[in-house]
């Protein structure tokens, strides 16, 4: 079982749809959770970090943990075209340790 | 954030042979990440760069095939040697954020081997 799994997708929605991304991982030590946002051709960006379980919002962007099932999600409000990307979420002991990634979801938004 | 500059963006290569790929951040970080992404596969980290001492590498990765330089605090290399179709794939350098707790990555290296 791989640490850190995410269906690769693709996920294509219509423009204005709420967006789900998942994750899940194995490790229940994992403290840490990150998603980045890697467009074509690009590195991966940061989109955001949460400690523990939780949620915590940023604008259009939702990342939810639940440490109990080991899950971790990614909600997208009325979401646009620029959203477009593949979507890595990230889980880690400790900030500044090696992280384990997903393999990452490709989302299209369709206008 | 710091702003990393890679280079180059994307080369193809003999097999056999070397290609050393530059990473410049504009500003001094302590620690700096080599990551390799396969089609399709996650990040997968290499080695840790930190300025003057040896890269610390992961499991499954050896100095022989990516052999790291750190000369300073803002600039590090990675090699990747004796190239084969196996090493196709897109590397990444990353440096820790000073300000939101997460990375920041180079644009890449697509390299591909033929």
């Amino acid at each position: 079982q791989k640490e850190v799994e995410q269906d690769p997708g693709p996920l294509s929605v219509p423009e204005g749809a709420i967006v789900s991304l998942n994750c899940t991982y194995s490790n229940s030590a994992f403290q840490y959770f990150m998603w980045y946002r890697q467009y074509s051709r690009k590195g991966p960006e940061l989109l955001m970090y949460t400690y523990s379980s939780g949620n915590k919002e940023d604008g259009r962007f939702t990342a939810q943990v639940d440490k109990s099932s080991k899950y971790i999600s990614l909600f997208i409000r009325d979401s646009q075209p620029s959203d477009s990307a593949t979507y890595l979420c990230a889980a880690g002991f400790n900030y500044g340790q090696n992280f384990v990634f997903g393999p990452g979801t490709r989302l299209s938004v369709l206008p | 954030s710091a702003v990393i500059s890679q280079k180059p963006s994307r080369d193809i290569c003999q097999r056999g042979t070397s290609l050393t790929i530059q990473c410049q951040v504009d500003s001094q970080v302590t620690m700096m990440f080599w990551y390799r992404q396969q089609p399709g596969q996650s990040l997968t980290l290499i080695a840790t760069a930190n300025q003057g001492s040896e890269a610390t590498y992961e499991s499954g990765f050896v100095i022989d095939k990516f052999p790291i330089s750190r000369p300073n605090l803002t600039f590090s290399t990675l090699t990747v040697s004796n190239m084969s179709p196996e090493d196709s794939s897109i590397y990444l350098c990353s440096v820790e954020s000073q300000d939101n707790y997460g990375y920041t990555f180079g644009s890449g290296t697509r390299l591909t081997v033929v």
